[in-house]
């Protein structure tokens, strides 16, 4: 089945130490978005890509990077996790950019900071 | 700004009927969406309004009014396993989504 896949799906850290989420996904679909997402709160872009071209939010800390080296893979990249950057992080796919289309997610990976 | 407003949480029991508002003040309009999350989960897409009136999906229905900035989520017949946060998001004139933070909906038996 074509689907977003998110690995890991819990990932713990200390404070100030690096860490990659993953995303990959089988649907070749153009563009890959990343949130983040507190508890019941509404899902934060953090960055979208459509192809290679890289599209990142104004409010988006310098603390997260992101990488696309194809089509089908997608990092997150928190260079410094802080306390404040626990959240569920949520990888997202769709056809293409500039039009309606509905957003896939992947399960998420859900990051704890110590 | 751009702003979506919906409840916090609502309560409902098994076998009734709930609504779920949502009104919205966003750049541009190019279509609503309603998505489910159970917790812990990620959303997964319930509907989609771009014109006015209503669409209905088996038990679940979204209704839509541009001119008043609104819609609501109608689900019949209500389940446990619709237990969940029904989250609003519109795409705004950059198509880009402007999301809701969700409204929980605790089913009682």
């Amino acid at each position: 089945d074509a689907m977003v896949i998110q690995n890991p799906r819990y990932q713990v850290t200390q404070f100030g130490k690096p860490v990659t989420l993953s995303c990959s996904q089988t649907l070749n679909h153009n563009v890959m978005y990343w949130y983040q997402q507190k508890s019941s709160q509404a899902p934060k872009l953090l960055f979208h890509y459509y192809d290679k071209d890289f599209n990142n939010e104004a409010d988006t800390p310098d603390n997260f990077q992101s990488r696309r080296p194809n089509t089908s893979f997608c990092f997150l990249d928190i260079r410094s996790p802080g306390l404040g950057d626990a959240a569920m992080y949520l990888c997202a796919t769709s056809r293409e950019s500039g039009s309606i289309n509905e957003q896939f997610f992947g399960p998420g990976t859900r990051l704890t900071v110590l | 700004g751009q702003n979506i407003d919906q409840p916090t949480e609502m309560t409902a029991t098994e076998g009734a009927i709930v609504q779920i508002n949502c009104t919205y003040q966003t750049s541009g309009f190019n279509g609503l969406f309603w998505y489910q999350q159970h917790a812990g989960e990620a959303p997964t897409f319930l509907s989609y309004n771009v014109l006015d009136g209503l669409e209905e999906k088996g038990r679940f229905s979204s209704f839509l009014s541009r001119s008043k900035g609104y819609s609501y989520l109608l689900l019949k017949e209500l389940q446990m396993k619709d237990s969940a946060s029904y989250l609003c998001a519109v795409m705004d004139s950059n198509y880009q989504l402007i999301w809701g933070a969700g409204t929980k909906l605790i089913i009682k038996p």
